[in-house]
């Protein structure tokens, strides 16, 4: 399975932007990036996915490497509720073992007021 | 609420007892997983089903755990002779799938059930 790699932990302040990046050098051409968060004693929740190219909703935007290798989560305006660890996931379109999400670490993202 | 729930919310017993949680998931979403997480890790899958087939099961579900879907609606794990490394936040999450894809449809999880095995 194609591995993510991302960054222990991040700090930001209230009301500024966060930009937490993941690495997936070994991504496949069917592999979608999911990113999916966990805010403290809650089970974890969907944030975003995308294919290629950039994505936004109402959470967050998904910015795509060209190279496919590596994507960036972005907050535009972190809030003390934003304070989670975030995940980001490969998923295969095609195989079966798709079905499950695979987590890595994480990046704990703490926002300071 | 509609949303996936789970019972009970904690869970503590002696080494070697028997546990059962139980996952109802969002009505109409056909497939339903189980995941465990320890403290300071992501979850880590364990199974999965279709509606009341199970698909596939992690290497990390020994034989003393078992779980069943039996109409395809909610959902049992089962641990027995409970052993202190079990001791973990077990997470259900539910989605609406086609059958024959994995798709990208969204996992709802439920707030999870920490068993503590003493």
């Amino acid at each position: 399975d194609a591995k993510t790699t991302q960054p222990n932990s991040m700090e930001s302040n209230e009301e500024e932007p966060v930009h937490l990046p993941c690495n997936h050098s070994t991504i496949s051409g069917t592999d979608y990036i999911h990113w999916y968060r966990q805010l403290p004693s809650q089970g974890p929740e969907y944030v975003i996915h995308g294919l290629t190219s950039n994505v936004n909703n109402r959470m967050a935007s998904l910015a795509i490497a060209e190279d496919r290798k590596s994507s960036t989560l972005i907050l535009h305006r972190a809030t003390l509720r934003d304070a989670a660890v975030y995940y980001c996931i490969l998923r295969d379109l095609i195989k079966a073992a798709g079905n499950k999400l695979t987590f890595g670490g994480g990046t704990r993202v703490l926002v300071k007021p | 609420d509609t949303g996936v729930s789970q019972d009970p919310r904690h869970k503590i017993t002696k080494r070697g007892q028997n546990v059962t949680f139980r996952c109802d998931p969002i009505s109409e979403h056909n497939r339903l997983y189980w995941y465990r997480q320890t403290l300071g890790q992501g979850p880590e899958f364990l199974t999965y089903f279709q509606n009341e087939a199970q698909l596939e099961k992690s290497r990390l579900l020994s034989d003393r755990f078992s779980a069943e879907r039996p109409k395809g609606s909610f959902s049992t794990l089962e641990i027995q002779r409970t052993e202190q490394g079990d001791s973990a936040m077990y997470l259900c999450a539910s989605s609406l799938g086609l059958i024959g894809t994995s798709g990208n449809n969204e996992q709802f999880f439920g707030p999870g059930t920490r068993l503590t095995v003493l």
